[in-house]
C-alpha cells in the first residue's frame, strides 16, 4: 500500500513569490492534515480536513496561506506571498477515523531567501 | 508552556546499550504517538499507544494515561537508531497532534 506522497520535495523562493504544495493521502483515509515544521522544532498543525470539509484552520495565516481538498482526496497548500519566516518543512499526514494513527509524507522543504 | 515535554533533550549511547525516552504531557491524551525522524527526513510512526504497553521489534512503549506520561524503551541500540524521537498527543476531539521538541539520540559504534 502506498504511503502519503508529497511534491515537490524542495522549493527555494524569493520573498513575495508564490508556491503550491501537493499531497496525496493514503487511499481511503478520510482525514488529511498539513503541518509546518520549522528547523529544530516539532511540527505544528496548520489545517486539517475531514473529507472535503475544513475542520480546523485556526493556525493557518489566512492572509497568505490557503488550503483546499475539493474532492476529499488530494490536497493543495498554497502560499501567496512567501516571507523568510515561512522557511520550514511542510508535512502532510492522513488518518482514518477519530483519534486514529496519523501517517506522514516525506515533506516539502521550503527555503525563502 | 509546552504541552508536551520530552526528556532527555539528547542522549549518547554505545551500540548495544538500552535507551529510555520520556514524554510528559499536561492535558488528557485521546491519542499518543511516538515518531522517528532522521536528519532532514520524514516522520515515521513507530507506535500508537494512548494507554498501556505496546511492543514492536526492539521498541516498547508504556503510557500511564492518568499520570500523563509515556516512555519509549529501545533495547540493544544500533547506530541506525540515531535520529530524533518525537512524542505527540491528541487532546479531546481536536484531531490535531501536539508535538514535543524531541529527544536526539546518537548511537556510537
Amino acid at each position: 500500500e502506498a504511503g502519503v506522497t508529497q511534491s515537490p520535495r524542495y522549493a527555494v523562493l524569493q520573498e513575495g513569490q508564490a508556491v503550491s504544495f501537493w499531497c496525496d493521502p493514503i487511499s481511503g483515509h478520510d482525514t488529511l492534515y498539513w503541518y509546518q515544521q520549522p528547523r529544530d522544532q516539532g511540527p505544528q498543525l496548520l489545517v486539517y480536513f475531514r473529507d472535503e470539509a475544513v475542520i480546523d484552520n485556526s493556525q493557518l495565516p489566512s492572509d497568505r496561506f490557503s488550503a483546499v481538498r475539493p474532492k476529499g482526496t488530494n490536497s493543495t497548500l498554497k502560499i501567496q506571498s512567501a516571507k523568510q519566516g515561512d522557511t520550514a518543512t511542510y508535512l502532510c499526514a492522513s488518518s482514518l477515523g477519530d483519534h486514529a494513527e496519523q501517517f506522514f509524507g516525506p515533506g516539502t522543504r521550503l527555503t525563502v531567501l | 508552556g509546552q504541552q508536551v515535554q520530552q526528556s532527555p533533550a539528547s542522549l549518547v549511547l554505545q551500540e548495544g546499550e538500552n535507551a529510555e525516552l520520556q514524554c510528559n504531557f499536561s492535558s488528557t491524551a485521546t491519542q499518543l504517538q511516538w515518531f522517528y525522524q532522521s536528519p532532514g527526513g520524514s516522520l515515521v510512526s513507530l507506535l500508537s499507544n494512548p494507554s498501556g504497553t505496546k511492543h514492536t521489534g526492539r521498541l516498547t512503549s508504556t503510557t500511564v494515561t492518568k499520570e500523563r506520561r509515556s516512555s519509549l524503551h529501545i533495547s540493544s541500540s544500533q547506530t541506525t537508531d540515531s535520529g530524533t524521537y518525537l512524542c505527540a498527543i491528541e487532546t479531546g476531539n481536536t484531531g490535531k497532534l501536539i508535538f514535543g521538541l524531541g529527544t536526539t539520540l546518537q548511537v556510537q559504534p
